[in-house]
């Protein structure tokens, strides 16, 4: 029973490198989401999707592009990195319109960027 | 867009003592409010919610929420703090846009 598996746990980067944070969830929920968690500002949502082929932006979407080819996979990638990015990240997913269903969360990807 | 505010970044609160946990939510429609719980180094949990219905949700471990619409609030709390309590406590609001918004955190000591 995995649930909301994310990878890498850790990453350092370089400024200017790229690197796509994975994200798979094996509930068949349809939507799915990414937000960043920096000290004293809680999480911010990046981007989300509500089924295959949807997303939209979030709170904090700029340096940040989403797919969503399958219901099981919501990949982030950061194109050209910058020491603002350095936080932590978590995927999440729901099984339907969210504001009637909770969120289950990754355990999150640390990201540094130097 | 909604928003969420907690007050008091940190709490700290002896063992057996009341924990209350504060969160004010901005709104222009009917919200959907939530509390999670994230332990060290993990995800965050789901404590509770509320959609719609009694104001009064009951989560799991002993805590519990009132939706107040007339304050705009939606406070935490437990009649009894456990060591295991300790935690980062997140709230929550969602509207009818798929898009939900956390406030800042408060982090939960528990004294011995």
């Amino acid at each position: 029973n995995a649930g909301v598996t994310q990878t890498p746990k850790f990453q350092v980067l370089k400024t200017g490198q790229s690197m796509t944070l994975q994200c798979a969830q094996d509930m068949n929920h349809e939507y799915m989401s990414w937000y960043r968690q920096d000290p004293g500002m809680g999480l911010r949502l990046i981007h989300y999707s509500v089924g295959a082929g949807i997303t939209d932006q979030g709170e904090v979407p700029n340096g940040y592009n989403v797919s969503r080819s399958t219901t099981e996979d919501f990949p982030l990638r950061l194109l050209s990195a910058a020491p603002s990015q350095t936080s932590v990240y978590f995927c999440a997913s729901s099984s339907r319109a969210l504001h009637n269903e909770k969120l289950f969360f990754g355990s999150g990807t640390q990201l540094s960027v130097l | 867009a909604q928003s969420v505010t907690q007050l008091g970044s940190h709490v700290s609160v002896s063992e057996g003592a009341l924990v209350l946990l504060r969160c004010n939510y901005s709104s222009s429609v009917p919200p959907y409010l939530f509390w999670y719980v994230q332990y060290p180094n993990q995800g965050l949990q789901l404590l509770l919610k509320y959609t719609t219905g009694a104001t009064l949700v009951k989560g799991i471990n002993g805590f519990e929420a009132e939706f107040k619409k007339s304050e705009t609030s939606f406070h935490l709390t437990k009649p009894s703090a456990h060591m295991s309590d300790a935690a980062e406590y997140f709230c929550a609001v969602s509207d009818r846009n798929n898009d939900m918004r956390f406030g800042a955190g408060t982090r939960l000591t528990v004294k011995p």
